[in-house]
C-alpha cells in the first residue's frame, strides 16, 4: 500500500531564504509525482511534475527533484518571498490498476516579510 | 475564465438531509475526480470519471454517488448526511486521466460542507 509523508509538516522562515521540502513515497512503483500548491480557502494549483524518468524540474524559482529508488522528493525553492506561504503537498501516481494519485499530508510554509 | 468551478462554495446542513455539489469544468478535459480533504487536511481521493464512464470508485459509502450528465459536469450527491462527513470536497480535471502519466490535475476551489 502507498503512504506519502511529508516533513516537515510546518515550516516559517525569513524572506529570502532557500528552503527544500522533502516528499517520501514506501512504494516506488509510481508514474510520476506531483507538487501542488494550495492556499488557504483555495483549491490546489500544479507547481511541478516528474515524470518516473525524469530526475527533476525546474519552473522559476522552484526545482523538484525525484529519487524513484529510495522513494523520495524534495521541492526547492530559492529566494522565498512572503507570496510563497500556503500549504505544499506532494502526490504520486500509482504505475498500476486505477493510476491514482495519492497525496501526502502536506507542509504549510510561512515566509515572514 | 473559470476552468473548474464547483457550487456551492459553501453547504451548512442538518444530519440526515441529502445535498448535492455540483462541478463544471471548460477545459475539454475527458477525466474528472471528486476528491474529499479532512480536518487535518489529508486528501483523498472518492471517484473518478473518463468520458461519463466510471473508473475510480474508492472505498467510499454508497450515500455518495457521482453523476456525470456529459464529460463536462460531475455532480456528488449525499444522501442522509453524517457528522463524519463535514469536509472540504474538491473537484478536478485531467485531459486524459487513467494510464496516461504525463496528465497534470486541475482543481476546483472546493465545497465546504458542514453538517451540524
Amino acid at each position: 500500500k502507498q503512504e506519502v509523508t511529508q516533513i516537515p509538516a510546518a515550516l516559517s522562515v525569513p524572506e529570502g531564504e532557500n528552503l527544500v521540502l522533502n516528499c517520501s513515497f514506501t512504494d516506488s512503483a509510481i508514474y510520476n509525482l506531483q507538487w501542488f500548491r494550495q492556499d488557504p480557502g483555495k483549491g490546489l494549483t500544479s507547481l511541478l511534475l516528474i515524470q518516473s524518468s525524469q530526475r527533476e524540474q525546474t519552473s522559476g524559482r522552484l526545482n523538484a527533484s525525484l529519487d524513484k529508488s529510495s522513494g523520495r522528493s524534495t521541492l526547492y525553492i530559492a529566494a522565498s518571498q512572503p507570496g510563497d506561504s500556503a500549504t505544499y503537498l506532494c502526490a504520486v501516481r500509482r504505475a498500476s490498476g486505477t493510476y491514482k494519485y495519492i497525496f501526502g499530508t502536506g507542509t504549510r510554509l510561512k515566509v515572514l516579510a | 475564465d473559470t476552468a473548474v468551478s464547483q457550487t456551492p462554495k459553501y453547504l451548512v446542513t442538518q444530519m440526515g438531509n441529502d445535498k448535492s455539489i455540483k462541478c463544471e469544468q471548460n477545459l475539454g478535459h475527458d477525466t474528472m475526480y471528486w476528491y474529499k480533504q479532512d480536518s487535518k487536511k489529508f486528501l483523498k481521493i472518492m471517484f473518478s470519471y473518463n468520458n461519463k464512464e466510471l473508473i475510480i470508485n474508492e472505498t467510499v459509502p454508497n450515500r455518495f454517488s457521482p453523476k456525470s450528465p456529459d464529460k463536462a459536469h460531475l455532480n456528488l450527491h449525499i444522501n442522509s448526511l453524517e457528522l463524519g462527513d463535514s469536509a472540504v470536497y474538491f473537484c478536478a480535471s485531467s485531459p486524459r486521466g487513467g494510464r496516461w502519466y504525463t496528465d497534470t490535475q486541475y482543481f476546483g476551489p472546493g465545497t465546504r460542507l458542514t453538517v451540524l
